[in-house]
This record gives C-alpha cells, sequence and structure tokens, in this order.
C-alpha cells in the first residue's frame, strides 16, 4: 500500500536553514508529481510546493519562494524540502503528498512538525 | 492567484441531518476542484475530485456538485464518523489554493 514518511521537523531558530525528508513506498514515485502541504497550529491548510515526476518542473507558494528549495531522489523514492531563511511563520506541520493527476493529492503522509523560535 | 472562499466557517448538525458546505472561487472558472476532510491530529483525506467524482473507498452519502466558479460538498445523512472540518482546493493553476475550512461539529 502507499506508504509517506516524513522526517526532518524540530526547532530551529529564525534566519536558520532546515531540510525536510519524505520517504515514499507503496508506489512507482518516479512516476508522480509530489507536493509539500503545510499547516500552522490551529489554522488551515497551505499548499507550498510542487516537483513534477522528473523533477523538471518546480512551483511554489509565494510565501516561500526563494527560500525554499523543493527536490526528489527518484534512486532512494525521497522527496525533499530545503527551507532556508526560515521565518517564525513558517511553524506548521509539513505533509507531503502524492498527485495523481486528475486526482490531485491522493495520499498523505503523517507530517513533521516545524517550530521555528527563537 | 485563485482564491477560495468557504462558507459556513463553522457548522452544527446533527446526525442524520443533510449537510452543505459552499466553495467560491475568485476568479476563473475552474474545473479542477476537489474536497478534503480532516480529522484532529490527522492528515487530510481526499473525498472528491473534478468537482464531483468520488474517490475510492469513500462512502456514497458524499458528493461533490458545481461549476465555474461556486461549488458544493452535500453529505446527505451526517454519521457520527463525519465530524471534522472540510477544505475545498482548486487545482486549476498554481499555486493551488485551500479554502479556510469548514468545521462540523454536534448540535
Amino acid at each position: 500500500q502507499v506508504r509517506l514518511v516524513e522526517s526532518g521537523g524540530g526547532v530551529v531558530q529564525p534566519g536558520r536553514s532546515l531540510r525536510l525528508s519524505c520517504v515514499a513506498s507503496g508506489f512507482t514515485f518516479r512516476s508522480y508529481g509530489m507536493h509539500w502541504v503545510r499547516q500552522a497550529p490551529g489554522k488551515g491548510l497551505e499548499w507550498v510546493a510542487v516537483i513534477s515526476f522528473d523533477g523538471g518542473n518546480e512551483y511554489y507558494a509565494d510565501s516561500v519562494k526563494d527560500r525554499f528549495t523543493i527536490s526528489r531522489d527518484s534512486s532512494k523514492n525521497t522527496l525533499y524540502l530545503q527551507m532556508n531563511s526560515l521565518r517564525t511563520e513558517d511553524t506548521a506541520v509539513y505533509y507531503c503528498a502524492k498527485d495523481t493527476g486528475d486526482l490531485p493529492l491522493d495520499y498523505w503522509g503523517q507530517g513533521t512538525l516545524v517550530t521555528v523560535s527563537s | 492567484d485563485i482564491q477560495m472562499t468557504q462558507s459556513p466557517s463553522t457548522l452544527s448538525a446533527s446526525v442524520g441531518d443533510r449537510v452543505t458546505i459552499t466553495c467560491r472561487a475568485s476568479q476563473t472558472s475552474i474545473s479542477w476542484l476537489a474536497w478534503y476532510q480532516q480529522k484532529p491530529g490527522k492528515a487530510p483525506k481526499l473525498l472528491i475530485y473534478k468537482a464531483s467524482s468520488l474517490q475510492s473507498g469513500v462512502p456514497s452519502r458524499f458528493s461533490g456538485s458545481g461549476s465555474g466558479t461556486e461549488f458544493t460538498l452535500t453529505i446527505s445523512s451526517l454519521q457520527p464518523d463525519d465530524f471534522a472540518t472540510y477544505y475545498c482546493q482548486q487545482y486549476n493553476s498554481y499555486p493551488w489554493t485551500f479554502g479556510q475550512g469548514t468545521k462540523v461539529e454536534i448540535k
């Protein structure tokens, strides 16, 4: 069955960096686009970024553009989110999710919490 | 960017009630709209895609309708497991955007 497992969250000071990982199993990872979506404590869902199945295309939310970079390593079935210049408003649970085209985000991981605080 | 506005923000209902949640897009006609259910401490779950297609395994009491800029999610007979927060999301164009959520509470 499809499984997505995020890791890498934690407490980090403003201005510092953090890299999240999402290990995928149960499907042909290299065939699907992958996304990051976040949710600040007590708030709604915010789409963050997407990378195409082959890594050739990336799109970002304006709130993270030029600070975050999405990437993938299909040899390791792993999705990444490199987060630089972190701000307190980046504090959230970060989810990775699979994209099947017609079905936008049909499988999600359990999420990893990032807390940006001094 | 396309902004998605849901109403109401909170809805109080009883088991067996018919429940309707509305989602409006700020601009342009969209074709690619999804609905998700989220329970506290859990990841969202896809319910509806392409505005009206039911995701595999989702009970048939859930249905989606609408076109253009106005869409609805209907639960025909609310069950205890349905008390949760529901989000619409457009995937017509990047950046993808979610509605602010509708919390369905027990009356």
